[in-house]
């Protein structure tokens, strides 16, 4: 069966450049969340997405953006990198949305390092 | 507000025993809980979920939980665990009348011994 797609995997970057994280859901899927997983912690919710529409937000920092586009891929955009930003972000899935006791589907995640 | 609370960071069984994962949930209303296992530098893989009805839940790999409303638990079980099952388990709700974004647990580290 299909899953969630996450580019790239792994990403290095120094202090103050830009991301771009990459999240393709499973196909019908219309909602996208984000998640940032700190080492040893449960993972943080960001953002979401619903039929391309920022649906719910979480603590993401003023320096993220994301969206979903119409073919429903997600990205989460990161400028200004800081050392605390490192950590796996994730990207979970489900459909439809308005049943909400669906499960999410969760990506590989992408490990991203700032030096 | 919904929050959820996974006593133990660690979780020690030997191979063959059986286990349990501890997780107290709060919400305003009613509940929806589910039980996530993650691998190192893997994803969250969904195990089982609690809606309605039975409040034994069968999931994944074997593994079961167990829903009471009077002690706001849904502890995660298995009869048998395998050294194949050690992995970071999370729990997480939401409540069915308030936001569709489920809150995670902290986290339970599992570790079965040979």
């Amino acid at each position: 069966a299909a899953g969630v797609i996450q580019s790239p995997r792994h990403l290095i970057k120094e202090k103050r450049e830009t991301a771009t994280l990459k999240c393709y859901p499973i196909p019908r899927h219309d909602t996208v969340y984000w998640y940032q997983q700190g080492p040893g912690q449960d993972p943080q919710f960001l953002i979401s997405f619903y039929e391309k529409m920022q649906s719910d937000k979480g603590s993401i920092p003023d320096r993220f953006s994301a969206q979903q586009f119409s073919d429903y891929h997600s990205e989460l955009n990161m400028s200004s990198l800081e050392l605390g930003d490192s950590a796996l972000y994730f990207c979970a899935s489900s459909s439809p949305s308005v049943l909400s006791y669906n499960e999410q589907f969760f990506g590989p995640g992408t490990r991203l390092t700032v030096l | 507000a919904q929050s959820v609370a996974q006593p133990e960071d660690q979780v020690n069984v030997a191979e063959g025993n059986p286990l349990t994962v501890k997780c107290t949930y709060s919400v305003s209303g009613n509940p929806y809980l589910f039980w996530y296992v993650q691998y190192p530098n893997r994803g969250l893989q969904f195990l089982l979920k609690y809606i309605t009805g039975d409040n034994l839940v069968k999931g994944s790999y074997g593994f079961e939980a167990e829903f009471n409303k009077s002690q706001t638990s849904f502890h995660l079980k298995k009869p048998s665990a395998l050294v194949s099952d050690s992995a970071l388990y999370f729990c997480a709700v939401r409540d069915k009348a308030g936001s569709y974004i489920p809150t995670f647990g902290r986290g339970t580290s599992l570790i079965v011994h040979p």
